[in-house]
């Protein structure tokens, strides 16, 4: 299975703070995604990396990718009350189809 | 910027009942999708649909569960008899070629089943 994994589970840290999350995924992929979801909303896309890209980086969001070790990472700097959500990795292979790991709950004190 | 609509926002419905949600996708993007996600559980995908035909679907995708593009706007899922075990927020979403893989989820519809 494609499945990517994310840890912590769930992370809590004072505005202004970094945050990292990391996923963990067993198969070649073609991409990695990461979504953001508000509880009870729907899944906004924040950035996809390829397989052959090993950073990319959109606003306060930098995204990294290791393909030798199956695994990226999310880190938000100087984060916001307003960044309090559960984050998603989702890594697609041939199908482009992605597959979601269970999440990382993210609380972000004021 | 360019949305994933979907309708109802919230349902309930009686179980053994047939239900139907509805998704306007992105103009213009060729491919649609149906995730589910069961409360406190992981997204799950459940169908993909290409050029009016399920490309693939998982093992979730009985025979309860069908897909059809009516018109060229509407992407909907019907799911014919309903179980307990189907209440869960349903995602709707999309894809276009030239958008590089990125899919784009609708706000979901949730479904309970009483």
């Amino acid at each position: 299975s494609q499945q990517g994994e994310e840890d912590p589970q769930a992370l809590s840290i004072q505005e202004g703070e970094n945050a990292t999350m990391n996923c963990s995924y067993k198969t070649s992929i073609n991409n990695l995604q990461w979504y953001r979801q508000n509880s009870g909303r729907g899944l906004v896309h924040l950035i996809l990396i390829r397989s052959n890209e090993r950073e990319k980086h959109s606003g306060r969001l930098r995204v990294t990718l290791d393909t030798s070790k199956k695994s990226s990472s999310l880190l938000i700097t100087a984060s916001r009350a307003a960044d309090t959500a559960s984050y998603f990795c989702a890594t697609s292979g041939g199908s482009y189809i992605p597959t979601f790991g269970r999440g990382t709950s993210l609380i972000v004190h004021p | 910027e360019p949305e994933v609509t979907q309708t109802p926002s919230h349902q309930v419905t009686q179980m053994g009942q047939e239900v139907i949600l509805r998704c306007v996708p992105i103009s213009n993007h060729l491919y649609f999708y149906w995730y589910r996600q069961i409360l406190g559980q992981k997204v799950e995908f459940l169908v993909s649909f290409y050029n009016n035909e399920i490309s693939e679907k998982s093992e979730i995708f009985d025979d309860q569960f069908s897909v059809e593009r009516p018109d060229g706007s509407n992407f909907t899922l019907k799911i014919r008899s309903t179980k307990l075990e189907d209440s869960a927020m349903y995602f709707c979403a999309s894809r276009g070629q030239s958008s590089g893989n990125t899919i784009y989820f609708g706000e979901g519809s949730w479904l309970t089943v009483v």
